[in-house]
């Protein structure tokens, strides 16, 4: 089955430091790869998206990759912030009916020291 | 445009009762999705309505069940509680449900079993 494996937090950074969060995943099919931030006592809120090879996400100075060699698309951003701290999370969505649904990685907490 | 709300934001039961949570998708999303959101497990699908039907369902126990409105809003039940159950649950909307398709989350409704 589909599977996201996620780099293990916690990750502690100090301000403009640069980011890296590995995300590696498994699929039946072509998946979209996603990821998604949650900050203390919210919801999930997307963050960036790639719905096929080589596509780029970007937002809020966040960038991932989809590389399907190395079924990868690991996120980065090259000088973090304090308001950066969250937990971010990988998933896949992949193609096919009933496949659809949204498949996790574990989650990764960024602490971002001033 | 509103976003996904979802009510109640918080509730406590005790083992043995039922609960009903609801959702409102954002105007015009089609599909809404429920997940469960735990320390232990993760981020876990639950599952998925299109149109009043449901399209696709994760691997959780009959006592978990959902529907949805001609207005596209969703509720979903939880029978005879157990510990275990307490959680955050979350919804998400997209307009098609379709892999390439944002799935938009609400706050979620943190459900404590006692």
């Amino acid at each position: 089955g589909d599977s996201v494996t996620q780099m293990e937090g916690p990750v502690t950074l100090s301000e403009e430091a640069f980011l890296t969060i590995n995300c590696t995943y498994t699929a039946t099919g072509y998946p979209s790869l996603f990821w998604y931030v949650q900050y203390p006592g919210e919801g999930l809120q997307l963050l960036l998206k790639a719905t096929k090879a080589d596509d780029k996400g970007s937002n809020k100075g966040f960038e991932a990759t989809y590389r399907k060699e190395t079924t990868s698309f690991h996120l980065e951003k090259g000088s973090v912030q304090v308001s950066d701290s969250a937990v971010y999370f990988c998933a896949l969505s992949d193609r096919g009916f009933g496949n659809e649904k949204l498949t996790f990685g574990t989650g990764t907490r960024l602490t971002i020291i001033p | 445009k509103a976003g996904v709300t979802q009510t109640p934001r918080y509730l406590i039961k005790t083992r043995g009762q039922q609960v009903t949570l609801s959702c409102s998708p954002i105007s015009g999303h089609r599909s809404v999705s429920w997940y469960q959101q735990t320390p232990g497990q993760g981020l876990q699908f639950l599952f998925e309505y299109f149109s009043e039907t449901q399209r696709n369902k994760g691997n959780f126990p009959g006592r978990f069940s959902g529907r949805q409105f001609s207005n596209s809003r969703s509720e979903m039940n939880v029978s005879t509680l157990e510990l275990g159950d307490s959680a955050l649950y979350l919804c998400a909307s997209s307009v098609t449900g379709e892999s390439t398709d944002t799935q938009y989350f609400g706050p979620g409704t943190r459900l404590t079993v006692l």
